[in-house]
């Protein structure tokens, strides 16, 4: 069974310094890579997401991630982040011919300070 | 507005209550999704329903209760519930296989918050 997990569950940060947020998976196939942004008391919303082609992949409020096929990774990064993005991310995946089920990570906090 | 909306946004009910959240979503989508998202713990799919008809069930307490009546519609009922079901309670929607464009991903609504007392 495939599975996500994200390696931190809580990321402080200094606002406009850089930040990764850390996801690998395990699959023995080929997938496809989310990562979803959840805002206080919202639902998920889309940040960005693999399919195939350029490994680096480029999605909403300057966001991007990269896919690391030999390290299972897909670590999320954003070179200056905002007191806005102040969120929890969470990585999901799915396997081709899988009906279109996501498997989400446990979620990571990002909390970004003055 | 994502294109999934639910209603209502926040719910607080007794344990001996019957309630209802409803799903709605206009998006084209025919798999629907409910998930429990509770403080501190991962998000747990509760409910997939592809075209209308359940495909899958993650052993949920029969005191949950889905609904597909159509593509567009999806209901969780509520019934006798425990204060541990207090949770943010998330629909989602997407193309239930993948496309030769890939795959979409899921649109989620807001949620709808509920606290059992």
């Amino acid at each position: 069974a495939q599975s996500v997990t994200q390696l931190d569950s809580q990321v402080p940060v200094f606002e406009e310094a850089p930040v990764e947020l850390r996801c690998n998976y395990s699959s023995s196939v080929s997938v496809y890579l989310f990562w979803y942004v959840q805002y206080p008391n919202q639902g998920l919303q889309l940040l960005l997401k693999y399919l195939s082609g350029s490994t680096l992949v480029k999605g909403i409020n300057g966001f991007e991630a990269e896919f690391n096929k030999s390290q299972t990774s897909f670590h999320l990064r954003k070179p200056s982040v905002h007191i806005s993005d102040t969120a929890e991310y969470f990585c999901a995946v799915t396997r081709l011919n899988q009906g279109g089920k996501l498997i989400f990570g446990q979620g990571t906090e990002l909390s970004v300070k003055p | 507005e994502t294109g999934v909306t639910q209603t209502p946004r926040h719910l607080v009910m007794g344990m001996t209550n019957k309630k209802s959240l409803k799903c709605e979503q206009h998006l084209g989508h025919n798999a629907m999704y409910w998930y429990k998202q509770s403080a501190k713990k991962p998000l747990e799919l509760m409910f997939v329903y592809s075209l209308e008809e359940r495909v899958e069930n993650n052993s949920v307490p029969s005191r949950f209760s889905p609904e597909c009546p159509n593509s567009s519609h999806l209901f969780l009922h509520l019934h006798t519930l425990q204060p541990e079901d207090s949770a943010l309670y998330l629909c989602a929607s997407s193309h239930p296989r993948d496309t030769r464009s890939g795959h979409y991903g899921y649109t989620f609504g807001s949620g709808t918050r509920l606290t059992v007392v």
